[in-house]
């Protein structure tokens, strides 16, 4: 059973260019969150997704950042406009619908360079 | 929102010694409280979990306590081994929400 996948593992971008970071949940997950971690920092919350919904997306800064997860395919954090500030190490994770919280399980993370 | 503090920052231990790390949230309301380890340019990966209608879980060198009066809840790991040496993360969910509030981290070094 594959883990929790992200593309590209490492990105470099120049400021001004758009970054695009995918992350397929592992089989059976149908829940999608991103965090942002900062070198030397903890993990910050970006925003929770179902397919075809976002449920909560109050840690995404308010411009330039969107993300989706389509009823096929993975999931997109989508980042425009690109600037030094964003250089950090997105993770991705999934976990289970059921009643309880889940175990949520992260990706390899996509380190993004700006340039 | 929910608010987690975690300590402490850094934490050398001699190899064999126990190591404990702590942390504390701010809403009551939270439920489940999961601890990862990071190795340096690795994922966060679970190591252990505690929900709030126990006390204490143990796995093998591992466990973890949870005062829900108190709201703080702890790492404890014995017998330390130089692959124990990781940032350790503690979190807790917003209770009806799943996203994570995750603490500061603590690098834990153990010394052979």
């Amino acid at each position: 059973n594959a883990g929790v996948m992200q593309n590209p593992r490492h990105l470099v971008r120049r400021r001004g260019q758009e970054a695009r970071l995918r992350c397929s949940p592992m089989k059976g997950h149908s829940h999608v969150y991103w965090y942002r971690q900062l070198p030397e920092e903890g993990l910050k919350f970006m925003v929770y997704l179902q397919k075809e919904n976002i449920i909560d997306e109050s840690g995404m800064p308010k411009e330039r950042f969107s993300a989706e997860f389509p009823k096929e395919g993975p999931s997109i954090l989508r980042i425009q406009q690109v600037v030094r500030g964003d250089s950090a190490a997105y993770f991705c994770a999934s976990s289970r619908i059921t009643l309880l919280q889940e175990t949520q399980y992260f990706g390899p993370g996509t380190r993004l360079l700006v340039l | 929102g929910e608010n987690v503090e975690q300590h402490p920052s850094t934490l050398s231990v001699q190899e064999g010694d126990s190591a404990v790390i702590k942390c504390t949230y701010s809403d009551s309301a939270s439920n489940y409280f999961p601890w990862y380890k990071q190795e340096l340019g690795k994922r966060p990966q679970l190591i252990i979990d505690i929900r709030s209608n126990v006390g204490e879980k143990k796995d093998q060198r591992i466990a973890v306590t949870l005062n829900k009066t108190a709201k703080h809840f702890s790492l404890h790991i014995t017998e330390t081994q130089p692959e124990d040496s990781a940032v350790y993360f503690c979190a807790a969910n917003d209770f009806g929400n799943e996203k994570l509030t995750f603490g500061t981290g603590t690098r834990l070094t153990i010394i052979p």
